[in-house]
């Protein structure tokens, strides 16, 4: 199976920061690699896909970048909305597996 | 509008079993494979089981493989995933998800059905 790693498990940021999350994969996965938000209690959200593909109807103050095995997920100017836990996944292959999250909390 | 609505979650006994479903709209259900994953009370998401568009393909985590069987029934665009022999670390709200066309991420998450496994 692909392991995925995030770094930092939890970030503090203010409003207006740049914020970049790092996900690893064990493996490679190519660009096959998807970036979700999700706040309490609610599901799941789709970001990014292809790991620099803009879904639609997400800010573009949202990014991703990188291929292989270490991708990134910058917010470029922290909005209120966007205290949140972000995840990766991996779809390169079965079974798909989730990086840990990051906590992006209020400083 | 897209939208997947989960139901079937519940309370059970260890060893007991249960069945979600998950009624789409919005979408020709069909010609998407769909997904459950699943999340731990305060812990992160776990991919559970896939199926194709068709049923005819159905993919497992091996921590269910064995006990969960993913289902689907075109006709009334639900999805399903029966549950046995469940165990304490089965308790989770779980999501039915649907996959975008071709690659294998998620696009359409349903709100959630809480299962907890406990006597």
């Amino acid at each position: 199976d692909i392991q995925m790693t995030q770094s930092p498990s939890t970030l503090s940021a203010s409003v207006g920061d740049r914020v970049t999350i790092t996900c690893r994969a064990s493996q490679s996965i190519s660009s096959w690699l998807a970036w979700y938000q999700q706040k309490p209690g609610k599901a799941p959200k789709l970001l990014i896909y292809k790991a620099s593909s803009l879904e639609s109807g997400v800010p573009s103050r949202f990014s991703g970048s990188g291929s292989g095995t270490e991708f990134t997920l910058t917010i470029s100017s922290l909005q209120p909305d966007d205290f949140a836990t972000y995840y990766c996944q991996q779809y390169n292959s079965f079974p798909f597996t989730f990086g840990p999250g990051t906590k992006v909390d209020i400083k | 509008e897209v939208q997947l609505l989960e139901s079937g979650g519940g309370l059970v006994q260890p060893g007991g079993s249960l069945r979600l479903s998950c009624a789409a709209s919005g979408l020709s259900f069909s010609s998407y494979a769909m997904s459950w994953v699943r999340q731990a009370p305060g812990k992160g998401l776990e991919w559970v089981s896939a199926i194709t568009g068709s049923g005819a393909g159905t993919y497992y985590a091996d921590s269910v493989k064995g006990r969960f069987t993913i289902s689907r029934d075109n006709s009334k665009n639900t999805l399903y995933l029966q549950m046995n022999s469940l165990r304490a670390e089965d308790t989770a709200v779980y999501y039915c998800a649907k996959t975008s066309t071709g690659p294998n991420f998620f696009d359409y998450w349903g709100q959630g059905t809480l299962v907890t496994v406990s006597s």
